[in-house]
C-alpha cells in the first residue's frame, strides 16, 4: 500500500498569504496524484488532477506541481473561503489512498 | 448537473447489516466506474470499494473484504454497498463518488450518509 504523508497537519494563515501544502508518497506514483478540498460539513471537492492539471470552475489561485514522490498544492493570495481541510489522493495502484489531510485556518 | 444522492445510513448494532444506496443523475451512469469512500468522525478519507461499469470487476480495501459487497444497477442508475458483520470501526460517513476509471480522480462526490455501529 502506498502511504501519502502531508505536511503540515495544520496551518493558520492570513488572507492574501501564499500557502504551500506538500504530499510525499512512500514510492513513486508518477503524476497520479490528485488534490481535494473539504469544507466543514461538506463532501470533498476535486481541486487538481494528475498533479498539476486544473479543474473547470476551480479558482486559478489553486495550482499543483510535482511528480514521482513529492507533490505540492499552492494557494496564491488566500481568501477567507479557502478555510478547509485539503487531501491528496494517489490513484497509481490499489488500494488507492489519501493523505491524512491538512487543515487550513484563516486568521 | 451531476448529482449523487446517498441513502440507507443509520444506527446498527455490531454484527448487523446495512445496505447503502446511491442514486445517480445528470450523466451516463453506465459509462463510469463508481466508488465508495468513507470518513470516520473527525478523521480522514478512506477508499472502500470500486466497481467497473458493467460490474465485472470489483475491488475492496482489505479491512472490508468478505464483509462488504459493492454492486450496481445501470437500469436504475444506482450504486449499492451491502455491509455485513459491521464493526464499531466501520462507523463513518459513506460517500458515493464518480470515477471514470479506477485509476483516475474522484470527480464528483455525493453528500454522504452516516453509518453508526454501536450497541
Amino acid at each position: 500500500e502506498i502511504v501519502l504523508t502531508q505536511s503540515p497537519d495544520f496551518q493558520s494563515v492570513t488572507p492574501k498569504e501564499k500557502v504551500t501544502i506538500t504530499c510525499r508518497a512512500s514510492q513513486s506514483i508518477g503524476s497520479s496524484l490528485h488534490w481535494y478540498q473539504q469544507k466543514p460539513d461538506q463532501s470533498p471537492k476535486l481541486l487538481i488532477k494528475y498533479a498539476s492539471q486544473s479543474i473547470s470552475g476551480v479558482p486559478s489561485r489553486f495550482s499543483g506541481s510535482g511528480s514521482g514522490t513529492d507533490f505540492t498544492l499552492t494557494i496564491n493570495s488566500l481568501e477567507a473561503e479557502d478555510a478547509a481541510t485539503y487531501y491528496c489522493h494517489q490513484s497509481s495502484s490499489l488500494p488507492v489512498t489519501f493523505g491524512q489531510g491538512t487543515k487550513l485556518e484563516i486568521k | 448537473e451531476v448529482q449523487l444522492v446517498e441513502s440507507g445510513g443509520g444506527l446498527v448494532q455490531p454484527g448487523g447489516s446495512l445496505r447503502l444506496s446511491c442514486a445517480a443523475s445528470g450523466f451516463t451512469f453506465s459509462s463510469y466506474w463508481m466508488s465508495w469512500v468513507r470518513q470516520a468522525p473527525g478523521k480522514g478519507l478512506e477508499w472502500v470499494a470500486n466497481i467497473k461499469q458493467d460490474g465485472s470487476e470489483k475491488y475492496y480495501v482489505d479491512s472490508v473484504k468478505g464483509r462488504f459487497t459493492i454492486s450496481r444497477d445501470n437500469a436504475k442508475n444506482s450504486l449499492y454497498l451491502q455491509m455485513n458483520s459491521l464493526r464499531a470501526e466501520d462507523t463513518a460517513v459513506y460517500y458515493c463518488a464518480r470515477v471514470l476509471l479506477w485509476f483516475r480522480e474522484f470527480d464528483y462526490w455525493g453528500q454522504g450518509t452516516l453509518v453508526t455501529v454501536s450497541s
